[in-house]
This record gives C-alpha cells, sequence and structure tokens, in this order.
C-alpha cells in the first residue's frame, strides 16, 4: 500500500499561471481533504470530499478548485496563482470503521507564486 | 484570540523524560480531540483521537482532556530521540475531520 500520494513534490509558478496539485489514495476511503500550512497559521482546510461525486469549501476555499475524479483521486486547481497561494499543500483522506476514526496524510506539495 | 492556542517551542528535553505537550481552547463545543505527530517535511501523522473528556493511554502515550478548564494535554513516556517532532493539536464540534481546528504545533526535540 502507497497510502496517500501527492505529486508533484516541489513547484514554483509565476503570479497568473495554473496549475493542478494531483492526490490519489489507495485506502479505499471514502473521504478525502486538502488543507494548507502556513508557518504561524496551522493545518487549514481548503476543500474536503466526503465521498465520490460531492465536495464542499473548507476554511479557505477562495482562489481554488477541486475535482474529486474517481473514489481513489481528488484534485487540488489554482486557477490563477498568487504568492498568498504559497504555502505547503497536503491530501489527506479518511475513514470510520467500528467506531474508529484514521486519517491518513500524504508527503505534501511546496508551492512557490512568485 | 485563536480559538486553538499552543505553544510553539521549541521544548528540549533528554532522552527518558516525560513529556506534557498542551493546547487550550475557547470554544467549548469543541466534543472531539486529536493529537498529531509531523516529523520534519513530511505529512501529519493522527496519534490519538478522543472524545469529550478523561484519559486515552496508546504505548508510551497518553491523552488527557479537561472541558472544564477548556485544556488538553499529550503525556509521552520514556521520551525517545525518533518522538523529536511537531506534535499539533486538533478539535472539532462534530465527529469526522471536516469542520477541525488546528493549533500551530508544538516543536518537541529529545536529546540522545
Amino acid at each position: 500500500n502507497a497510502g496517500v500520494t501527492q505529486t508533484p513534490k516541489f513547484q514554483v509558478l509565476k503570479t497568473g499561471q495554473s496549475m493542478t496539485l494531483q492526490c490519489a489514495q489507495d485506502m479505499n476511503h471514502n473521504s478525502m481533504y486538502w488543507y494548507r500550512q502556513d508557518p504561524g497559521m496551522g493545518l487549514r482546510l481548503i476543500y474536503y470530499s466526503a465521498s465520490e461525486g460531492t465536495t464542499d469549501k473548507g476554511e479557505v476555499p477562495n482562489g481554488y478548485n477541486v475535482s474529486r475524479l474517481n473514489k481513489r483521486e481528488f484534485s487540488l486547481r489554482l486557477e490563477s496563482a498568487a504568492p498568498s497561494q504559497t504555502s505547503v499543500y497536503f491530501c489527506a483522506s479518511s475513514s470510520r470503521s467500528g467506531g474508529l476514526e484514521t486519517q491518513y496524510f500524504g508527503p505534501g506539495t511546496r508551492l512557490l507564486v512568485l | 484570540q485563536k480559538e486553538v492556542e499552543q505553544d510553539p517551542g521549541p521544548l528540549s528535553v533528554p532522552e527518558g523524560a516525560i513529556v506534557s505537550l498542551n493546547c487550550t481552547y475557547s470554544n467549548s463545543a469543541f466534543q472531539y480531540f486529536m493529537w498529531y505527530r509531523q516529523y520534519s517535511r513530511k505529512g501529519p501523522e493522527l496519534l490519538m483521537y478522543t472524545y469529550s473528556s478523561g484519559n486515552k493511554e496508546d504505548g508510551r502515550f497518553t491523552a488527557q482532556v479537561d472541558k472544564s478548564s477548556k485544556y488538553i494535554s499529550l503525556f509521552i513516556r520514556d521520551s525517545q530521540p525518533s518522538d523529536s517532532a511537531t506534535y499539533l493539536c486538533a478539535m472539532s464540534e462534530i465527529i469526522g475531520f471536516q469542520k477541525l481546528v488546528f493549533g500551530t504545533g508544538t516543536r518537541l526535540l529529545v536529546s540522545p
């Protein structure tokens, strides 16, 4: 099992460029999440998907779009990157089984917007 | 004032020490409390998930919740250099992970 994988690991963009961050999980989890992590701010939820075919906004959705392509894959798109979107982006997935909640994170994508 | 407050550290301890990591919060509606461990340049890893007040133990880790004081703690017994990481607390009013509010993390350094 690879768990949660993210691509790319690192990206540099110029202001106004677009890009898509890819995420995939092989644990058959229903729920998937995109977070950003900034110094002094903690992790903040951008979007989440409770199940295939559904997506919902989190705390900081402005400037982002998501697609839950299938049960395995959840992508995050920046249509017109801004320096304020410089951050580390984490994808996660979760499951609930027998009263036990589990959540797994990917290794992250470091994004620098110039 | 942030909803969840966590001292950023670093907290430096010798190997074998008992470590106490803490968070305070202001929202009395929080019922679910989590601790994550994050190694440098890695994704967070869920360590403990607790509901309401009380203690939960898992190996060398004990999570404690005091809702009356709006204070949660993570204790690490017999700390090891491999415990050196940033520890994030998180909490939610509802079950699941879609409404989590995270602390900013405490960096722990365990020296051999």
